[in-house]
């Protein structure tokens, strides 16, 4: 079992751009959350999918967005970039009600 | 409030005992988890413990809930340099999304 997946490991992109941010779940979990986590920081939560929709939301602007495919995999997307968008982004997945939710090694994204 | 307090540092010397400790903030968080983070790593799910528990050991960890004072703790016996790391503590709260602490850097001696 590879665990949760994410890609690309790292980005550099410049302010006003677009980034795509992927992430595969543990095999066997349905339910796919995505936290950023700034330097120093704990990881915040973005935002929940399950049965591809957007179930709960953290408190993030509206240039965040995501998507859940059919086989549970998910996309983070972020429009218009901000400097301080630059983090490292996590992914973390879990199986319907079961509490352990495993996390991924993150993307790490650079906004110049 | 709505923050996850943990103490920022800990120091300790291999083979003693390392005691982290965390508050949350919703009395009715019904998990709550320890995570690890080595540097430039994702984060390392270590134990997690129900609310209607007081204590959970696992191995070297032991996890004490004092739901009253909403208080978490973690002990780590026999410490090692390897488990020199950052860790978060983290509460589910109703709808599942977690909510972190800003994380304990333990550093290990020698």
């Amino acid at each position: 079992d590879a665990g949760v997946t994410q890609s690309p490991t790292h980005l550099i992109k410049t302010r006003g751009q677009q980034v795509t941010l992927r992430c595969s779940p543990k095999s066997g979990h349905d339910t796919v959350s995505w936290y950023q986590q700034a330097l120093g920081q704990g990881p915040q939560f973005i935002f929940q999918y399950y049965e591809e929709e957007e179930r709960q939301r953290g408190n993030f602007p509206d240039r965040f967005s995501g998507h859940q495919f059919p086989n549970y995999s998910s996309e983070l997307n972020v429009n218009a970039l901000l400097l301080g968008d630059s983090a490292l982004y996590l992914c973390a997945s879990r199986q319907g009600a079961y509490n352990e939710q495993f996390f991924g090694p993150g993307t790490r994204l650079t906004v110049l | 409030g709505e923050d996850v307090e943990q103490s920022l540092f800990l120091s300790v010397r291999e083979g003693d005992s390392s005691v982290i400790n965390c508050t949350y903030t919703d009395s009715s968080s019904t998990y709550l988890y320890w995570y690890k983070q080595e540097p430039g790593a994702g984060l390392q799910l270590l134990t997690y413990i129900f609310s209607n528990m007081d204590m959970k050991q696992d191995q070297r960890l032991t996890v004490l809930l004092n739901k009253k004072d909403k208080h978490l703790s973690l002990r780590i016996a026999d410490t090692q340099t390897g488990d020199s790391a950052i860790y978060f503590c983290a509460e589910r709260r109703s709808q599942g999304n977690l909510i972190f602490g800003k994380g304990t850097k333990l550093s290990v001696k020698p």
